[in-house]
């Protein structure tokens, strides 16, 4: 799996956009990034993956630069709610046994919503 | 559509007991993983199970870990003889079996298991 770089904290203002940037320079042409996050004694969630277009979904927009050595995820209106730590993981999207692999979690970004 | 169900939510044992916790994964759902976080640290894999087969469980400690996902009825992760040292949240995830699914992975409440 391809190694990625998170800062480990950031703070936006709650109603303001919070873009969250991922550098995973090793990514290879297989490869899908993906984000989840963590709310505090919550299990992980799933929020958003990418190839190489930008996607967008009703949590979040993915936006993967050309030559897809970094991304940004961008919570467009941050809430308290979105208060958590956010992880970036890079890898194939199946494992020889026709299923996904597990996933390497590294430190991810914690995200800290300010009112 | 119920999500991944994990139960208990909580769970105390002393030293030496053994823990068993439970994992439901979500309808359709034929992969199930596990995943353990020790206090204050990131969230590490453990295993990797389809019906009946253990796929990777090259995260599982060599010793008194074990898992199962049966033919029937939930996935079992199996602590035997704990120690304070197992002391962490597990959560148990799941996915479909399509590649449309792209390694997505849906993840339970978790377990908390506590060692006296």
């Amino acid at each position: 799996d391809a190694k990625t770089t998170q800062p480990p904290s950031m703070d936006c203002a709650e109603g303001r956009a919070a873009n969250l940037p991922c550098n995973h320079s090793t990514i290879s042409g297989n490869e899908y990034v993906y984000w989840y996050r963590q709310i505090h004694s919550q299990g992980p969630q799933y929020i958003i993956h990418g190839l190489k277009n930008n996607e967008t979904n009703e949590m979040a927009s993915l936006i993967i630069t050309e030559d897809r050595k970094s991304s940004t995820l961008i919570l467009p209106h941050a809430t308290l709610r979105d208060t958590a730590v956010y992880y970036c993981i890079v890898r194939s999207p199946m494992s020889s046994g026709g299923g996904a692999d597990g996933l390497t979690f590294g430190k991810g970004t914690h995200l800290i919503i300010q009112p | 559509n119920a999500g991944v169900m994990q139960n208990p939510r909580h769970l105390v044992r002393r030293r030496g007991q053994e823990a068993r916790l439970r994992c439901s994964p979500m309808k359709g759902h034929s992969h199930v993983y596990w995943y353990r976080q020790l206090p204050e640290e990131g969230l590490k894999f453990m295993v990797y199970l389809q019906k009946e087969n253990i796929i990777d469980e090259s995260g599982m400690p060599k010793e008194r870990f074990s898992a199962e996902f049966p033919k029937e009825g939930p996935s079992i992760l199996r602590i035997q003889q704990v120690v304070r040292g197992d002391s962490a949240a597990y959560f148990c995830a799941s996915s479909p079996r399509t590649f449309l699914a792209k390694n997505i992975q849906y993840f339970g409440a978790g377990t908390r298991l506590s060692v006296l």
